[in-house]
């Protein structure tokens, strides 16, 4: 079975700052690799997703996340935020299903 | 174009009373899920139909729950004898077949009382 694990609950930055959100799965077949946001009162939108080839992916808004196979890991990064970052991002994996971590809150501070 | 919608956004019901929650899919969609939202729990998968093949309903948390599909789109998720426990965000999504990517509505809000 698939898990997926966040490194943080809550992120609280400055605008401008960057960010980098870890995430790291467990699942033995072909991945295929989301990050989702969801932003104050809206409901789950795709940021970006991996399924193969380049493991350097470019999202909405600015946003990148790196899939490294040896660690398991799939990243999101963006090398400065806004206050309208502000939301709840989630990492998922699928099978046909999409498994998701728990999920980071990220405040940024204008 | 139109996204999945779901009804009703908020549902306040008391415990022990039955409630349905409905989704209507991106048209064209073949693949249709149910997830639940909750504090503690995070997003949870509850069911997942795909075209007209039986569905699979591994995450369903108790034989409180049950969901249907008519006609291949629009999609009824029911819960008997409500209880507190129960109380959560309760989102769909659906998918096109061949795709990997799910795309969801703004979930129903369910308190239970």
């Amino acid at each position: 079975a698939q898990s997926v694990s966040q490194h943080n609950h809550h992120v609280i930055l400055s605008e401008a700052a960057s960010l980098e959100l870890g995430c790291n799965y467990s699942y033995g077949g072909t991945v295929n690799l989301f990050w989702y946001v969801q932003y104050p009162g809206q409901h789950l939108q795709l940021l970006l997703k991996y399924f193969s080839g380049d493991p350097l992916v470019k999202g909405i808004k600015g946003f990148e996340a790196e899939f490294i196979k040896s660690k398991f890991s799939f990243n999101l990064r963006k090398p400065s935020v806004q206050w309208s970052d502000t939301a709840e991002y989630f990492c998922a994996v699928r099978d046909y299903k999409l498994s998701f971590g728990a999920g980071t809150t990220v405040t940024v501070r204008a | 174009g139109a996204g999945v919608s779901q009804s009703p956004s908020n549902k306040v019901t008391e415990k022990g009373k039955d409630v349905e929650l409905r989704c209507d899919p991106i048209s064209g969609h073949t693949a249709l899920y149910w997830y639940r939202q909750s504090l503690g729990q995070g997003l949870e998968f509850l069911i997942y139909f795909q075209g007209n093949s039986a569905p699979d309903k591994s995450g369903l948390p108790s034989d409180r729950f049950s969901a249907e599909r008519t006609g291949g789109s629009v999609s009824t998720l029911t819960i008997q004898r409500t209880q507190q426990e129960d109380s959560a965000v309760y989102l769909c999504a659906s998918s096109q077949a061949g795709s990997e990517t799910q795309y969801f509505g703004p979930g129903t809000r369910l308190l239970v009382l």
